[in-house]
């Protein structure tokens, strides 16, 4: 089965663009979704597909993809968006598989 | 709207068996594919496995396979899961999932607590 790499943490200073990479084989066939999950709460869609922002998702969350790599782009980072950020894909074993990153940590400084 | 509402807390012992639930309401429950994740404790999201709620079809991990059953009962609307031998790894929050496009829908979860 495919696996997704994140990077554990990353930290950003209010008011800046941070982004969050999300990397595996499975991303050179299928897009990346991405969540956004805080503490007690269950996972928030924020991007999925090529880039789509579902409705209420403020449009400072961006998504883009690159051969092996999607990312999440964040512009203009706020103190709610502190949290933690989950990639996940179609896993290109099929059947329908999904894979999930392994979460980065967002810290707003 | 488009709710999904799970069974409540667990506590289970090794060896034991846990089946959750999860009703969904607000669209067409034979439309969308449903899959089960959970969660450790301070532990990142992992897949578990996908029904099909209009022909019952399953596919599941790799990991879970043997341990897991996924179920549906059309006239209500409700998926189950079942995760059986159970040990102290399995505890978790456990959540059902639409996890198509746009309609990105979440369970409340559900805590499954395996404890001697």
């Amino acid at each position: 089965s495919s696996e997704l790499t994140q990077d554990p943490a990353v930290s950003v200073a209010l008011g800046q663009t941070v982004r969050i990479t999300c990397q595996g084989d499975s991303l050179r066939s299928y897009y990346a979704s991405w969540y956004q999950q805080k503490p007690g709460q269950a996972p928030v869609l924020v991007i999925y597909g090529k880039n789509n922002r579902p409705s209420g998702i403020p449009d400072r969350f961006s998504g883009s993809s690159s051969g092996n790599t999607a990312s999440l782009t964040i512009t203009g980072a706020q103190a709610e968006d502190e949290a933690d950020y989950y990639c996940n894909s179609r896993d290109s074993s099929g059947n329908h598989h999904v894979v999930f990153g392994g979460g980065t940590k967002l810290t707003v400084l | 709207q488009v709710q999904l509402v799970q069974s409540g807390a667990e506590v289970k012992k090794p060896g034991a068996s846990v089946k959750v639930s999860c009703k969904a309401s607000g669209y067409t429950f034979t439309s969308y594919y449903m899959h089960w994740v959970r969660q450790a404790p301070g532990q990142g999201l992992e897949w578990m496995g996908i029904i099909n709620p209009s022909g019952g079809s399953t596919s599941y991990a790799q990991k879970f396979q043997g341990r897991v059953t996924m179920t549906r009962d059309t006239s209500t609307s409700t998926v189950y899961m079942e995760l059986s031998s159970l040990r102290s790894e399995d505890t978790a929050v456990y959540y059902c999932a639409t996890l198509t496009g746009d309609l990105d829908y979440w369970g409340q979860g559900t805590l499954v607590t395996v404890s001697s």
